[in-house]
């Protein structure tokens, strides 16, 4: 059965600091991973997708990678900024895979301090 | 942002009365999902649609039922709703499913308090 984890629980950072999120996979058999951002009684965003074939995506400020064969993903943030506070959760589809749901991680709650 | 609605936004109701969560979507996406997402727990799915009538069960189905009779609507019912069912629960769309390049979008959400 496929788990996800996310180390550590929170982080708190000051303003302008390079961080790295953390995900670790216990099944290296997956399609995709997913990145997502969730603020304070809202929904997910989406923020990044890495296909198996892959090894790196971008978006702006953000990077994410992922290494299969360890079972790992890191989402990078370069030069934090207040307005990146908020809970970052990781999810891969189930085993199985083409129906999609997703195994979440219990996600990583980001604090940046002005 | 994907067009998805979930609605009521928030309810409050009392043990053992039946409620409908509504996710309805602009998008004509295949996948729908509903999750719930508990402290300490996470997000967890509880039903899937794969297309208009075809549904399967998630991780904690036990005492929800959904139906989708067209593309853009996907019900999840509380039969008779129970305090363990307080919780945040998401509607989520996607046009791939798990092994395609697109990713999963979600709603606002609908908190649901039972008393």
């Amino acid at each position: 059965k496929q788990e996800v984890t996310q180390i550590p629980a929170a982080l708190s950072v000051p303003e302008g600091e390079n961080l790295v999120l953390n995900c670790s996979f216990t099944d290296s058999a997956i399609y995709n991973l997913q990145w997502f951002r969730q603020d304070p009684g809202k929904g997910l965003t989406s923020l990044l997708l890495i296909q198996s074939s892959q090894r790196e995506q971008t978006s702006g400020r953000l990077n994410a990678s992922l290494d299969k064969s360890s079972g790992r993903s890191t989402l990078y943030i370069a030069a934090s900024q207040p307005g990146d506070s908020a809970t970052y959760l990781c999810a891969v589809p189930s085993g199985g895979g083409s129906q999609g749901n997703l195994i979440f991680g219990k996600g990583t709650k980001l604090s940046v301090k002005p | 942002d994907a067009g998805i609605t979930q609605s009521p936004r928030h309810k409050v109701t009392e043990t053992g009365t039946p409620v409908t969560l509504r996710c309805h979507q602009t998008e004509n996406h295949r996948y729908m999902y509903w999750y719930r997402q508990d402290p300490g727990h996470g997000l967890r799915l509880i039903h899937y649609s794969y297309g208009v009538k075809d549904t399967d069960k998630g991780e904690v189905s036990d005492g929800y039922s959904v139906s989708r009779s067209k593309t853009e609507d996907f019900l999840l019912t509380l039969e008779s709703a129970t305090s363990s069912q307080t919780s945040v629960y998401f509607c989520a769309i996607s046009p791939t499913g798990g092994a395609g390049n697109q990713p999963q979008h979600f709603g606002d959400g609908t908190r649901l308090s039972i008393l």
